[in-house]
């Protein structure tokens, strides 16, 4: 069946590293992919997106990777800061708007 | 803009009494979803409307629940009889359909206890 989910549930890095957030989805007619962000007590906040047409996109201290091959999704934050500490969710979407969110992965930063 | 408000942030009920949630989409946004977050099954897309028409409920979990969104700037969710496995942090999302992205703004959620 149609399903997103990761390989770590919890990750924990030093104060200025970079981090990397790994995502395996099953369906392979996902054409949409997203990273949201979701702190205690929050809503999951919009982090960065890719099409499946792109293979790399970056934004501010993120990049997202995306390997269509092996149905692969990476988040990489650089320079992690303790703001980042956060539960973060890789999800796809196979056209329109029926979004599925995979487990979720909490990334801790050590100070 | 206030972003998406929802009402109330906690409900404390017992086992068979009716629950609704609301939600108050970002203006303009043409887009409601409805999802239901807990730990042993994560973030689930329970219903999503477009121009206040429900396009997809596949994900209501029984006839117990029910959503309707009577105008483009409300929406409620209820639970009628609630049961303690209803449990659980609901969200309200809503979204602009874009060329560029769907990106979903997701309100501050209800987190319901059914006792």
């Amino acid at each position: 069946g149609e399903s997103v989910g990761l390989h770590l549930p919890t990750l924990s890095v030093q104060e200025g590293d970079n981090s990397i957030i790994n995502c395996a989805y099953s369906n392979s007619a996902s054409d949409y992919f997203i990273w949201y962000k979701q702190e205690s007590g929050k809503g999951p906040q919009f982090i960065i997106d890719i099409r499946s047409n792109m293979d790399k996109r970056q934004g501010q201290r993120v990049t997202v990777l995306l390997n269509k091959t092996v149905k692969h999704l990476s988040l990489q934050i650089a320079a992690t800061q303790p703001g980042d500490s956060a539960v973060y969710f890789c999800a796809e979407n196979t056209g329109g708007f029926k979004t599925i969110f995979g487990a979720g992965t909490r990334l801790f930063v050590k100070a | 803009d206030a972003g998406v408000i929802q009402s109330p942030r906690h409900e404390v009920t017992e086992m068979g009494q009716e629950v609704t949630l609301r939600c108050k989409p970002i203006s303009g946004h043409d887009y409601l979803f409805w999802y239901r977050q807990t730990m042993m099954r994560g973030l689930e897309l329970l219903i999503y409307f477009n121009n206040n028409v429900p396009i997809d409920d596949s994900g209501m979990p029984e006839d117990r629940f029910s959503a309707k969104m009577p105008n483009a700037s409300f929406s409620t969710l209820k639970i009628q009889p609630s049961e303690p496995r209803d449990s659980a942090v609901y969200f309200c999302a809503s979204s602009l359909r874009g060329v560029v992205n769907n990106e979903q703004f997701f309100g501050p959620g209800t987190r319901l206890t059914v006792l």
